[in-house]
């Protein structure tokens, strides 16, 4: 099982809106990470979480707050969002940190603010 | 930092002809790179990587280069089909981090029937 499940695969939310992406995986990776992908770019990194602890948050605007609650979800948690912000969000999983591990990715969160 | 630079930005090719994109990275410790091809409305998915004890690896019609002197590697794609129409990404690593993979901005591979 090579699997990223995420949902919502589609959102559409206002700008004074409360959401969340979730993301789980299943196959015992300890990385996981928050991409966001704008039309004809390549992934942005968002987050990196390593054995359930933030190791990199790439300065992103706190409207955006990630949770791993355990070893296998990842949420994303959405608030105040401008219509800028609207993207795919890309969860992914690798088994480690290192050179080498290769990422695995969800299909994504395709998100609108309006 | 690392840069990436790739070339190039749309290909158009006969189907049935071979594909080359090509992809110049600056961080000297680089010492994996991955391709990852992303279809139209889906995810990105790893198709062939490369590490830097080897010159070049092949996966039935996809191979990958890579000239570590010159710091580029290469995607080549043979026998092409309708559905290896996507854009195509490169990426390498910042020293030996996998997270701080510094991407390519990607090529749209167009495959006319």
């Amino acid at each position: 099982d090579t699997e990223v499940t995420q949902t919502p695969k589609h959102l559409v939310m206002g700008m004074t809106n409360k959401k969340s992406l979730k993301c789980e995986q299943h196959m015992g990776h300890r990385a996981m990470y928050w991409y966001k992908q704008k039309a004809k770019k390549p992934p942005e990194l968002m987050f990196v979480y390593s054995y359930e602890k933030l190791s990199i948050n790439e300065s992103v605007p706190s409207r955006f707050s990630p949770e791993c609650p355990n070893s296998s979800l990842l949420n994303l948690h959405l608030h105040a969002l401008q219509p800028e912000d609207s993207a795919l969000y890309l969860c992914a999983s690798s088994y480690g940190l290192g050179s080498g591990n290769t990422i695995y990715f969800g299909e994504g969160s395709w998100l609108t603010v309006v | 930092g690392e840069n990436v630079e790739q070339h190039p930005s749309t290909l158009s090719v006969q189907e049935g002809d071979s594909a080359v994109i090509k992809c110049t990275y600056s961080d000297s410790a680089s010492n994996y790179f991955p391709w990852y091809k992303q279809e139209l409305g889906k995810r990105p998915q790893l198709i062939i990587d490369i590490r830097s004890n080897v010159g070049e690896k092949k996966d039935q019609r996809i191979a990958v280069t890579l000239n570590k002197t010159a710091k580029h590697f290469s995607l080549h794609i043979t026998e092409t089909q309708p559905e290896d129409s996507a854009v195509y990404f490169c990426a390498a690593p910042l020293g030996d981090s996998n997270y701080q993979l510094i991407w390519g901005a990607g090529t749209k591979l167009i495959i006319k029937p």
